[in-house]
């Protein structure tokens, strides 16, 4: 499979607790964005990156909130002391430059109890 | 700042009948228009963009600028059509090009 890819599919933390999920997009694509999408509602931009450059953050990413991209290949997102607030699905998509197609992957379920 | 709007959360038709997904959009400069599908299971896929001008699927969807639209549409609803359908925009041109997303429509088609 050459689509994106995300680890762990499914997390299940209690709170406080900190987690990280990976991305790993397709292979030639030099952008990278992060997305939160709660019940109910479409998928809500977090983060981008153009190579392992983070270009712009929303404001919904608070402090506790943070992404890399190392090398410009894969990418975590780490969410520190969390909260029963961050229970969601996160998406990561790439894209080849900017105006190409945002393909998705399958998203990481987070549950914080 | 853009916004999406999706009115109907969910649309339920018989199979065979038209078909039509509305969207509407809020953006004072020039938007780029997508439709994405997420059937069960699987993940979010593009299905259309209003540049590409072109049906997939059997549906298609045209830019109305005077009335900020850019509804779905197919003539003829077929079972597997049954999903999770969202629209976005982003700026054209690019910029950040991050997607804003509406809160998506549920289509069932029912035999």
């Amino acid at each position: 499979d050459t689509g994106v890819s995300q680890n762990p599919r499914h997390k299940i933390t209690k709170r406080g607790q900190n987690v990280t999920f990976r991305c790993d997009p397709i292979s030639e694509h030099n952008r990278l964005y992060w997305y939160r999408q709660t019940l109910g509602q479409g998928p809500e931009f977090l983060t981008y990156f153009q190579n392992e450059a983070q270009l712009e953050k929303s404001r919904l990413l608070s402090d506790r909130f943070s992404a890399e991209r190392p090398k410009g290949s894969f990418s975590t997102l780490e969410i520190q002391r969390t909260e029963q607030g961050d229970s969601a699905m996160y998406l990561c998509a790439s894209s080849l430059n900017s105006g190409g197609t945002q393909y998705f992957g399958p998203g990481t379920r987070l549950l914080v109890l | 700042a853009q916004r999406v709007t999706q009115p109907e959360k969910l649309l339920s038709v018989f199979k065979g009948a038209p078909v039509e997904l509305k969207c509407n959009y809020s953006y004072s400069g020039s938007p780029e228009l997508f439709w994405y599908v997420q059937y069960s299971r699987q993940r979010l896929q593009l299905l259309l963009r209003h540049i590409s001008r072109e049906s997939i699927k059997g549906f298609t969807a045209d830019l109305n600028k005077g009335e900020t639209s850019f509804h779905l549409k197919k003539p003829f609803a077929q079972e597997e059509d049954s999903a999770m359908y969202y629209c976005a925009l982003r700026p054209l041109g690019g910029g950040g090009n991050k997607l804003t997303f509406g809160t998506g429509t549920q289509l069932k088609v029912e035999l």
